[in-house]
């Protein structure tokens, strides 16, 4: 019965590898989010996308490719991966209209090493 | 643009202390305010939060009080656990947006 669920929960990968992660929710919510959380804790957002549509895209590189098949699923793509992309990234998700307080869902996150 | 500035960690108390953790933030118009905690190994759930001026969140025995003249959201509790042990994070959603920016976090650690 989990809310949002992101696999794999830990990465180890060689720099130049490409990789994804998943991320799926079961909350009905319109809207999911992937956040980059650095070593020192720091959370940035990265991309929003509302009902499968982009809506937030932040100062990413190209490297990275977020897509959403529907609303449920929300997977992030990592091209040539290098060393400043380790990192624990975390899917959330929330409602959009009435049902919309401002809280996010996070899951549980996804350990990105780079070595 | 919106920021938000909390105090920088780690804090380290004995159970039963008095715990305060400073956030302040930057913003156009109206945010909605928010406090999330992140314990070890887990993602973040929101602990409590505020939508307007001069209302108080409250959850678990942590509070937060919106407060626009100072620009400020600062968490306290009255006697922390060592389960309180945590990163928590100060963040804001501004009225017209729909991303939640986060402040850099505060580790706090509470010993027996």
């Amino acid at each position: 019965d989990t809310a949002v669920s992101q696999t794999p929960k830990y990465l180890v990968t060689q720099m130049g590898n490409d990789k994804s992660i998943k991320c799926e929710q079961n909350l009905g919510h319109d809207t999911m989010y992937w956040y980059k959380q650095d070593s020192k804790k720091f959370l940035k957002i990265m991309f929003s996308y509302n009902n499968k549509e982009l809506i937030i895209n932040e100062t990413v590189p190209n490297r990275f490719s977020p897509k959403s098949p529907d609303k449920a699923h929300l997977n992030l793509h990592i091209n040539s991966l290098e060393l400043g992309d380790s990192a624990v990234y975390f899917c959330a998700s929330s409602p959009t209209g009435t049902g919309n307080t401002g809280e996010l869902f996070f899951g549980e996150g996804s350990r990105l090493t780079v070595l | 643009g919106n920021s938000v500035t909390q105090m920088e960690g780690p804090v380290t108390l004995s159970e039963e202390a008095f715990l305060t953790i400073n956030c302040t933030y930057t913003a156009t118009g109206y945010p909605s305010l928010f406090w999330y905690v992140q314990y070890p190994g887990e993602g973040l759930q929101l602990l409590l939060k505020a939508t307007k001026a001069d209302d108080k969140g409250s959850n678990k025995g942590f509070e937060a009080t919106y407060r626009k003249e100072t620009t400020s959201f600062h968490l306290e509790k009255g006697s922390v656990q060592v389960s309180d042990s945590a990163v928590y994070f100060c963040a804001l959603r501004s009225a017209a947006g729909n991303k939640l920016t986060f402040g850099g976090g505060t580790r706090v650690l509470v010993k027996p």
